[in-house]
C-alpha cells in the first residue's frame, strides 16, 4: 500500500463544476504539500499546510490531521485548471527534504 | 515565469555523450534538489545540497555527478546514460532544508538518451 493514496486517478470536469481531490495518507507528518503540474513539465506548489484549512483564488486546500486526509477544492472550474495535481507529505522520521509522493489525479475541465 | 530556471530545456544525447543540466535560482535559498520524473509518475528524489554540500543522495548511479558551486547554481553532469534514463529532470529550491519547506520547481530538462 503507498503510503500517500490520492483520488481519483483521472477526473474529467465542465467549465463552472466545483472540483474535490483527495489525499490520504498512513505516516506522521511535518508537513502537506499540494502540487500543480501542466503537460509542459514544470511544477508549481499551491499549499503547504501542516493543519486547518488554506485559501488562495479559487482554490482551497483543507487538512484533518486526525483523519490523515487533506482535500484540494476549485471552485468554478476552467479550462486553464487543466493539469495533474499531486500531494506529497513530508514524513517525520524521513530523510530532511525528502517528499513522499503521491501518484497524481489528472484533471481535465472542458469548456 | 519560474523563479528557479533550468537550462537547456529538451537534451538529445548518446549513450557516449557528456553533458550537463544546469539549475540557478536567485531567491537566497540555501537547499537545492534534483529530481527524476518519467511519464505518468510522481518526480522521485536524487539528490539534495543544502548550505552547498550533499546532504542526500537517494542511492542514484555514478553516471549521474551533481555538483553545486555556489548558493544559486546547481549542476548534474550526466555520463554514459542509459536509454532507461530518458525522463524529465526537474530541480527545485526552498529556504532552508526540510519537509515542511514549500519548495519552488524549475520547468525542467527533458531528456532523451538514444
Amino acid at each position: 500500500k503507498n503510503e500517500v493514496e490520492q483520488s481519483p486517478q483521472n477526473l474529467t470536469a465542465q467549465e463552472g463544476e466545483f472540483i474535490t481531490i483527495n489525499c490520504s495518507y498512513s505516516v506522521g507528518i511535518s508537513a502537506l504539500h499540494w502540487l500543480q503540474q501542466h503537460p509542459g513539465g514544470g511544477i508549481v506548489s499551491l499549499f503547504m499546510l501542516s493543519s486547518g484549512k488554506k485559501k488562495h483564488g479559487r482554490l482551497i486546500a483543507t487538512i484533518n490531521i486526525q483523519e490523515k486526509h487533506s482535500s484540494l477544492h476549485i471552485t468554478a472550474s476552467h479550462p486553464r485548471d487543466s493539469a495533474v495535481y499531486i500531494c506529497a507529505v513530508g514524513h517525520y522520521g524521513g530523510s530532511q527534504g525528502n517528499l513522499i509522493f503521491g501518484k497524481g489525479t489528472k484533471l481535465s475541465v472542458k469548456p | 515565469d519560474t523563479e528557479v530556471t533550468q537550462t537547456p530545456k529538451h537534451l538529445v544525447m548518446g549513450m557516449t555523450n557528456k553533458k550537463s543540466l544546469k539549475c540557478e535560482q536567485h531567491m537566497g535559498h540555501r537547499a537545492m534538489y534534483w529530481y527524476k520524473q518519467k511519464a505518468k509518475k510522481p518526480p522521485e528524489l536524487m539528490f539534495v545540497y543544502s548550505y552547498e554540500k550533499l546532504s542526500i543522495n537517494e542511492s542514484v548511479p555514478s553516471r549521474f555527478s551533481p555538483e553545486c558551486p555556489n548558493s544559486s547554481l546547481l549542476n548534474l553532469h550526466l555520463h554514459a546514460l542509459q536509454p532507461e534514463d530518458s525522463a524529465l529532470y526537474l530541480c527545485a529550491s526552498s529556504q532552508d532544508l526540510g519537509s515542511n519547506q514549500p519548495q519552488h520547481f524549475g520547468d525542467g530538462t527533458r531528456l532523451s538518451i538514444l
